[in-house]
């Protein structure tokens, strides 16, 4: 059975970086598909954050882009997002997934971020 | 790229059928079979209900169905159970920048 776990920091300070890790299990982060992250602010919509597959390739929501990191780990199975200069705005409910082709099948169960001095 | 657009609450009492809609445009639902909906319980993480318009993962009841005309995707839930009351969400691939939007989501009651 494929598992995803996210973990990282509850707590990020404005203007900090929001560093969040997904470990992989029931599945090789090195098999074809791409793994991505989606968040939720609290009582609000999702939003699509980015992907990447095992080669590196990226794909970014333009709206982040420029605060944005997303890397692969082969050697751990994992997964990584890195978010620059968080605001308040950037509070949710962060989750991994595994896509494929179009869709995820697979996710998380999320962790809260919260940003705030 | 703006989310898609899902009416904020649909409703029905047990064994209706219910249908949520999904507007995109012509650089999304319109021109891509590539429409998933989830279903989120409170607290929960998304689950995958529908995929590429309207396949149902294996082991999903035959409840759920999904359909798409023109830029408009639907997702209809008949037999309405108790257990069906949550949030909906659509998602589809697009042509721009931004890979993938979601819809805005419809919280899903039974009366």
């Amino acid at each position: 059975q494929v598992q995803l776990q996210e973990s990282g920091p509850g707590l990020v300070k404005p203007s900090g970086t929001l560093s969040l890790t997904c470990g992989v299990s029931g599945d090789s982060i090195s098999s074809s598909r791409w793994w991505s992250w989606v968040r939720q602010p609290p009582g609000k919509g999702l939003e699509w954050i980015g992907e990447i597959y095992h080669s590196g390739n990226t794909n970014y929501n333009p709206s982040l882009k420029s605060r944005l990191t997303i890397s692969v780990d082969k050697s751990k199975n994992q997964f990584s997002l890195k978010l620059s200069s968080v605001t308040a705005a950037d509070t949710a409910v962060y989750y991994c997934a595994r896509d494929l082709l179009f869709y995820s099948d697979y996710w998380g169960q999320g962790t809260l971020v919260t940003v705030s001095s | 790229q703006s989310a898609l657009t899902q009416p904020a609450s649909v409703s029905g009492s047990p064994g209706q059928s219910i249908t949520i809609s999904c507007t995109g445009t012509s650089s999304d639902v319109g021109n891509y079979n590539y429409v998933s909906w989830y279903q989120q319980r409170p607290g929960k993480a998304p689950k995958l209900m529908i995929y590429d318009v309207s396949k149902r993962p294996s082991g999903l009841s035959n409840r759920f169905s999904g359909s798409k005309s023109d830029n408009t995707a639907s997702l209809t839930i008949s037999g309405l159970q108790a257990e069906d009351e949550a949030d909906y969400y659509c998602c589809s691939y697009t042509s721009t920048s931004t890979r993938y939007v979601f819809g805005t989501g419809t919280k899903v009651t039974v009366l």
